[in-house]
C-alpha cells in the first residue's frame, strides 16, 4: 500500500532555532501534500496545502514566514519552522494525496521547543 | 462551513464491551464521511468512510452507517479488544478519497481497552 514516511518522529530544539520536518511518498507520486498540526486533545487543523512545483496555499490564520513549505518533488515535501518558540511545540502531520490512494498520513512529528 | 463533532473521550470500556462513538457533521450538500485511527506514536490510518447516504463502511469489526437525516456517522464495534486502543478521528471530505480539498477533522475520542 501507499507509505508516506516523516522524519525526524521527535525533535526537541532550542528557542530561536529552525527545524525541518520531511514527508517523503515511497511508493506513488504525492502531487498534494497537507500540511496539518495536532494540539493535545485537540483536532488536527490544516495548515497548509501545496502541490508540486508551486507556492503553498495556507490557512488563514498561519505564518506562512514562519512555516515555510517546500515541495520540489512529487516525492518529498519539507515543513521548515523558523525561529522557532514554545509555543511552536506541536504533532505536526503530513498527508500526501497520489491516484489512486487518497489520502495517506505520515506517522507525525513531536516537536517539543525549549 | 464544514464541521465535524464528536464525543469528548477518554473512552474507557473492558475487553470484549460494545463500543460506540458518536459523530455528527455540518457540511452543505452530501460530503463522504470517514473513520480514522490513530495509534500511540503513529500517523492516521483510514478505517473505513461512507460516500453516500446509508451507506455502511465496514473494516475490523468496526461499522459506521452514513445517516442523512441526522447528519451523523457512529462508529460501533460489537467485542473491543485492549489492540484498539487508540485515538479514532471522524472527518468529512468531498468525493470519493475526500476529493481535492482538505479534510475536516472532528476532535478525536480517545479509547481506552483494559483487560
Amino acid at each position: 500500500g501507499a507509505v508516506v514516511s516523516q522524519h525526524p518522529s521527535r525533535v526537541i530544539c532550542k528557542s530561536g532555532t529552525s527545524v525541518k520536518i520531511e514527508c517523503r511518498s515511497l511508493d506513488f507520486q504525492a502531487t498534494t501534500m497537507f500540511w496539518y498540526r495536532q494540539f493535545p486533545k485537540q483536532s488536527l487543523m490544516l495548515m497548509a496545502t501545496s502541490n508540486e512545483g508551486s507556492k503553498a496555499t495556507y490557512e488563514q490564520g498561519v505564518e506562512k514566514d514562519k512555516f515555510l513549505i517546500n515541495h520540489a518533488s512529487l516525492t518529498l515535501s519539507t515543513l521548515t519552522v523558523t525561529s522557532a518558540h514554545p509555543e511552536d511545540s506541536s504533532f505536526y502531520i503530513c498527508s500526501a494525496r497520489g491516484r489512486p490512494n487518497g489520502y495517506t498520513f505520515g506517522s507525525g512529528t513531536r516537536l517539543t521547543v525549549v | 462551513g464544514d464541521s465535524v463533532t464528536q464525543m469528548e473521550g477518554p473512552v474507557t470500556l473492558s475487553e470484549e464491551a460494545f463500543l460506540t462513538i458518536n459523530c455528527t457533521y455540518t457540511a452543505t450538500g452530501y460530503p463522504s464521511l470517514f473513520w480514522y485511527v490513530q495509534y500511540p506514536g503513529e500517523g492516521l490510518q483510514l478505517l473505513l468512510k461512507a460516500t453516500k447516504a446509508d451507506d455502511k463502511g465496514s473494516n475490523k469489526g468496526f461499522e459506521a452507517t452514513y445517516r442523512k437525516e441526522t447528519t451523523s456517522f457512529h462508529l460501533e464495534k460489537g467485542s473491543v479488544q485492549v489492540s484498539d486502543s487508540a485515538v479514532y478521528f471522524c472527518a468529512l471530505g468531498w468525493g470519493e478519497t475526500g476529493g481535492g480539498n482538505k479534510l475536516t477533522f472532528g476532535t478525536g475520542t480517545q479509547l481506552k481497552v483494559e483487560l
